[in-house]
């Protein structure tokens, strides 16, 4: 049973370029989470897709979007890129949501310069 | 807005001892709780949880224990290894099904 796979597993990108990272799930699962990690803030919560719907979004600006498409993948696209988004973006699966478990894939290390 | 809290960025125990990570959550409506552990340059892999309906939950070396009350929970690693050396991470999910985590805390085991 295949993984959570990301892609690229790494990125570097300039300042106010925009950047797209996709996420393909674990093949039924129908929700995708994203979340941003940096050191000494953990796991931020970006937002939540369930069937092609945004269901769920944390505090970050509009600069930050995602879609999901009918077989589950998913992506995520940062516009006018900035220093400080330079982290790990991991991306998980879940049948359901929280109470069903996530599978995370390894992550997109995304450098801005 | 921190909902889950890991307060301890870093803990050092030695091999064979008892590792405790703390976590604390402000939001009441939550009420499934996880614990993840992550290596470098790997996602973040599921550990053990605990629903809110139940105040201990174990599984082998690992014990979670709720509080609901306090809104704390805490993992119990027992007895330590060297291969637990990771970034612990503790989330909570509740009826809106999205799961926030904490900062995480790196638990260091020496040999």
């Amino acid at each position: 049973k295949a993984g959570v796979t990301q892609t690229p597993r790494y990125l570097i990108k300039t300042r106010g370029q925009q950047v797209t990272l996709s996420c393909s799930p674990i093949s039924g699962h129908r929700s995708v989470s994203w979340y941003q990690q940096t050191p000494g803030q953990g796991l931020q919560f970006l937002f939540e897709y369930f069937s092609e719907t945004q269901r769920n979004k944390g505090n970050f600006p509009g600069r930050f979007s995602g879609r999901q498409f009918s077989n589950s993948r998913s992506e995520m696209n940062v516009s006018t890129l900035e220093l400080g988004d330079s982290a790990l973006y991991l991306c998980a699966s879940s049948l359901g949501g929280g109470w069903y478990g996530y599978t995370f894939g390894s992550g997109t290390r995304l450098t801005v310069v | 807005d921190q909902q889950v809290k890991q307060n301890s960025p870093s803990l050092s125990v030695q091999e064979g001892r008892i590792s405790i990570l703390n976590c604390d959550y402000t939001n009441s409506m939550f009420d499934y709780f996880l614990w993840y552990k992550k290596y470098p340059a790997e996602g973040p892999t599921f550990l053990i949880s605990i629903s809110s309906i139940k105040d201990k939950n174990e599984d082998g070396r690992f014990t979670v224990f709720l509080n609901k009350s306090a809104k704390h929970l805490s993992l119990h690693i027992v007895p330590s290894q060297p291969g637990d050396s990771a970034v612990y991470f503790c989330a909570a999910s509740g009826e809106g099904n999205d799961m926030r985590f904490g900062a995480g805390t790196r638990l260091t085991v020496k040999p």
